[in-house]
């Protein structure tokens, strides 16, 4: 029961544009997400997150969407940049407070 | 401020053998989780120890266990190995009753079984 989905695999993209990273979620009760960004041989590093009291977040060039009522979230990295090429994953908090994370989607930033 | 250190970072084992893997927690952080990351799936939770006490288990068998010790590091201990253990495990530690979820993973240990 995957109760977070990252349903692309991969997303290319060019230098200076926009990337778009989508999440879905299925359980109604998560009131917290996270997005990690991963390099091979690396642990994910925390990159941004979102309550669900809001419908968004910005950090400089990442800004996180949330969509409850539709159990949607995005991330969007403005403009995206040869070094953001890494796998990105989506997670949630549950409610005993651990991470459930959807499956990853690996952006490639060409220059 | 120390980040999380997991060892050994790549381990080959053999099917049916036993095998101890380590984290030590990042400097102030009292909880630490451990995760199993397939090949091309997310991580997915184990367990989690709190106070040298687990607090929350995933889908897991009692074959993977854990403990925590004073310092807050941590044991990952998995017996009779299965090829399907092959993974990355991956030691992430943060500060439990704070209100943060500030998760700070370690690098993580490659494990094979053959």
């Amino acid at each position: 029961d995957q109760q977070v989905k990252q349903n692309s695999p991969s997303l290319s993209v060019q230098e200076g544009r926009i990337s778009i990273l989508n999440c879905d979620y299925t359980n109604s009760m998560f009131d917290y997400f996270l997005w990690y960004k991963k390099y091979p041989a690396e642990g994910p590093t925390f990159l941004i997150s979102i309550s669900s009291i809001k419908d968004k977040n910005e950090d400089g060039r990442f800004t996180v969407f949330l969509n409850k009522s539709a159990k949607h979230l995005s991330l969007h990295i403005v403009p995206s940049q040869p070094g953001d090429s890494a796998v990105y994953f989506c997670a949630a908090i549950d409610q005993g407070g651990k991470l459930i994370f959807g499956q990853g989607t690996e952006l490639s930033v060409k220059p | 401020e120390t980040g999380v250190t997991q060892s050994p970072t790549h381990l080959i084992k053999t099917r049916g053998q036993q095998v101890t893997l380590r984290c030590s927690s990042q400097s102030g952080h009292n909880t630490v989780s451990w995760y199993q990351q397939a090949l091309g799936q997310g991580p997915q939770f184990i367990f989690q120890y709190y106070r040298e006490e687990e607090n929350g288990r995933g889908n897991f068998p009692p074959r993977f266990s854990g403990l925590q010790f004073p310092n807050y590091s941590s044991e990952l201990n998995v017996n009779a190995l299965e090829l399907d253990d092959s993974a990355l495990y991956l030691c992430a530690s943060s500060s439990r009753g704070v209100g943060n979820y500030g998760y700070t993973f370690g690098s993580g240990t490659r494990l094979t079984v053959v």
